[in-house]
């Protein structure tokens, strides 16, 4: 069964540092996301990615966020100066109508 | 109004049992409704989604029932295993491609 794939599965970053999260979605989907999962907490949306540009955005998604789907397979989740508030578990998702398509997730630890 | 809320927080229940877990929500502009379970470290995994054309939906031991005069639906996992403990989310979605609105979640332990 094809699966969403998300690289590294931790990442540990000094606060103020840049980090990357990757993505590969399933090949044949058309729509990406991003969603956030703090420990313990329901599952919130980030952004949605269509036709190379944003589609939508949360208030979470401010300025420190960006992405990027450089090369027609990766999708990418850039977070420019990290807080210690954006320790979360990230999860890519993707879709081609409405069964959506989860990665494990990267468990990112802001110190 | 883009709100799903979902009770109960957390279950405990019986091998063997029937677990049951309700989501309500406001938006009638919503259209599709799907349940995902979640293992501790995973991402949340597809179990099984319903339109509001339908009032039920069953897949083995799992069966969602929709009420949409009421905008409430609940996730039935009859002869509860085990290995169905996890933690449940519910989500409601009102266009192609948009974005999953999630319910609070369920911590469900089976207790053997």
């Amino acid at each position: 069964e094809p699966e969403v794939t998300q690289t590294p599965s931790h990442q540990v970053t000094q606060m103020g540092q840049e980090v990357i999260l990757r993505c590969v979605p399933i090949s044949n989907h058309l729509y990406f996301y991003w969603y956030r999962q703090i420990l313990g907490q329901k599952v919130e949306f980030l952004v949605s990615f269509y036709n190379n540009e944003i589609s939508e955005k949360s208030e979470i998604f401010d300025d420190q966020f960006s992405v990027e789907r450089p090369d027609g397979s990766n999708f990418t989740l850039k977070i420019r100066s990290t807080k210690l508030e954006d320790s979360a578990m990230y999860f890519c998702a993707s879709t081609r109508s409405d069964g959506y398509t989860f990665g494990s997730g990267t468990r990112l630890t802001v110190v | 109004q883009q709100q799903v809320k979902q009770s109960p927080q957390s279950l405990i229940v019986q091998k063997g049992g029937i677990s049951i877990i309700n989501c309500a929500y406001e938006n009638t502009a919503f259209d599709y409704f799907p349940w995902y379970q979640q293992f501790p470290g995973k991402g949340p995994a597809l179990l099984i989604a319903i339109r509001p054309d339908v009032s039920e939906k069953k897949e083995g031991r799992f069966t969602i029932s929709f009420n949409k005069s009421a905008k409430q639906f609940s996730l039935h996992i009859m002869d509860s295993q085990p290995g169905d403990s996890a933690t449940y989310f519910c989500a409601a979605l009102y266009n192609q491609g948009g974005k999953l609105i999630f319910g609070q979640g369920t911590e469900l332990s089976v207790k053997p």
